[in-house]
């Protein structure tokens, strides 16, 4: 069955805390994709891969940074959190490698991982 | 570039009613169009996706969805509602290989007893 594990499901931090989700993908996809949930707003992306050690930003990047030394493992970094980023973070996964296949293809979501920034 | 409406932020069905959810798109070449399902306290699944084969599209849990062109829609119906089927559904769409998928604000669907 096909899994994507993200590392946190409820997170609490402070104002200026560097914040790192981590992700991870059973399913040897190529493509990984981060992007943040909040009411009314639907998802958002902030961030994707298509493979190893490449990123692209997507809508929303400001505030955050990406890391996907792994091809299993993608993962979203805050630099210096802030009160603005508390949100639901889900990350994704895609089979078959380039922008064709990341923007056609199924997606397949971890659980999400909760921030709340005080 | 592409945009996705979906029409009200929730739906309440009685259970054993039809399930109607709608969605317009708007896109500027042959769309693929997705209807993804988040259960409480979960990610999103892909409940089912048009990719131009047949416009009518058959999904898991018995969900179905219609691409209409003409009036650039494709809403998720059910003949009969489930207390199971309480969740948020997200409406997606994508054009081609320069095109992210774009998802939908997301209407809660609420089935009452």
């Amino acid at each position: 069955d096909v899994k994507v594990t993200q590392s946190s499901r409820y997170l609490v931090k402070r104002t200026g805390e560097k914040v790192f989700l981590e992700c991870v993908q059973d399913m040897d996809h190529e493509n990984m994709f981060w992007y943040r949930q909040d009411p009314g707003l639907g998802l958002r992306l902030i961030y994707f891969s298509y493979d190893v050690k490449m990123k692209e930003k997507g809508d929303i990047p400001e505030g955050y940074s990406v890391s996907r030394e792994k091809k299993e493992r993608f993962s979203l970094i805050l630099e210096s959190a802030s009160t603005n980023q508390t949100s639901m973070y889900l990350c994704a996964s895609s089979l078959g490698q380039g922008p064709f296949f990341a923007n056609t293809g199924e997606l397949f979501f971890g659980e999400g991982s909760r921030l709340t920034v005080l | 570039a592409q945009s996705v409406t979906q029409l009200g932020s929730h739906v309440s069905v009685s259970e054993g009613a039809l399930v109607l959810l709608r969605c317009n798109y708007s896109s500027s070449v042959p769309p693929y169009l997705f209807w993804y399902v988040q259960y409480p306290n979960q990610g999103l699944q892909l409940l089912l996706k048009y990719t131009s084969a047949a416009t009518l599209v058959k999904g898991i849990n018995g969900f179905e969805a219609e691409f209409k062109k003409s009036e650039t829609s494709f809403h998720l119906t059910k003949p009969s509602a489930h207390m199971s089927d309480a969740a948020e559904y997200f409406c997606a769409v994508s054009g081609n290989r320069d095109d992210k998928i774009i998802f939908g604000k997301g209407t809660r669907l609420h089935i009452l007893p």
